[in-house]
């Protein structure tokens, strides 16, 4: 049982946007902790999508977005290509468990 | 950028234990903080543990508090986590990460496979 829940799949049709929410509670995202966005593609190690202040690393095109209200945060994908297809995991901090927390995942399918 | 390799993983019986190892790249290595974390088959994401680039501080998941322990050796550029008592539900892959308690993660290892046989 994750502490930031993610819906286990989404799906959409190449060139769609769509949305996966991260929902946490006042301990971790509602505490205002930063919430950070991973791409996990097939057989490989995640890999970071959105740091700080919502930030794209070098590479990462600008399709990807992230924004945050209250205790819950979403990462948005705009023109879904065939290579976004993985699954995309969200983390923050909490400061009840004095630990990091992530969500329990969610698989991206490209219709 | 700098990389992150991981070694030590294999296959292990309930109740024994076994080394994990995360080498770097990088000769500023000695001043990251390092984690692991690990990935059960078809899970998500669960972080296990920290260490402050000098290794004064040393953080840890409950789940692993008093089983695990992390350690550093800042001249071969390298952390290491050493896993006794395993578990069958240690059973995941284990990647380490550079990255501050509160920030994010990266770059990421490749991930080392670990897997106790009950």
């Amino acid at each position: 049982q994750s502490v930031l829940t993610q819906p286990p799949s989404v799906s959409g049709a190449p060139g769609q946007r769509v949305t996966i929410s991260c929902t946490g509670s006042s301990s971790n995202i509602g505490a205002g902790y930063d919430v950070y966005w991973y791409q996990q593609l097939p057989g490989s190690a995640p890999k970071l999508l959105i740091s700080g202040n919502n930030n794209r690393p070098s590479g990462i095109p600008d399709r990807f977005s992230a924004s945050k209200s209250g205790a819950s945060a979403s990462l948005a994908i705009s023109g879904l290509q065939a290579e976004d297809e993985a699954d995309y995991h969200c983390h923050s901090y909490d400061s009840s468990l004095s630990g990091v927390v992530f969500g329990g995942g969610t698989k991206l399918t490209v219709l | 950028e700098m990389q992150l390799v991981e070694s030590g993983g294999g296959l292990v019986k309930s109740g024994g234990s076994l080394r994990l190892s995360c080498t770097a790249s990088e000769l500023r290595f000695k001043v990251y903080n390092v984690n692991w974390l690990r990935q059960a088959p078809g899970k998500g994401l669960e972080w296990v543990s920290s260490i402050t680039g000098s290794g004064t501080y040393i953080y840890y998941a409950d789940s692993v508090k008093g089983r695990f322990t992390i350690s550093r050796d800042n001249a071969r550029n390298s952390v290491y986590l050493q896993m006794n008592s395993l578990r069958a539900d240690d059973t995941a892959v284990y990647y380490c990460a550079k990255g501050d308690l509160g920030d994010w993660f990266d770059p990421w290892g490749q991930g080392t496979l670990v897997t106790v046989s009950s």
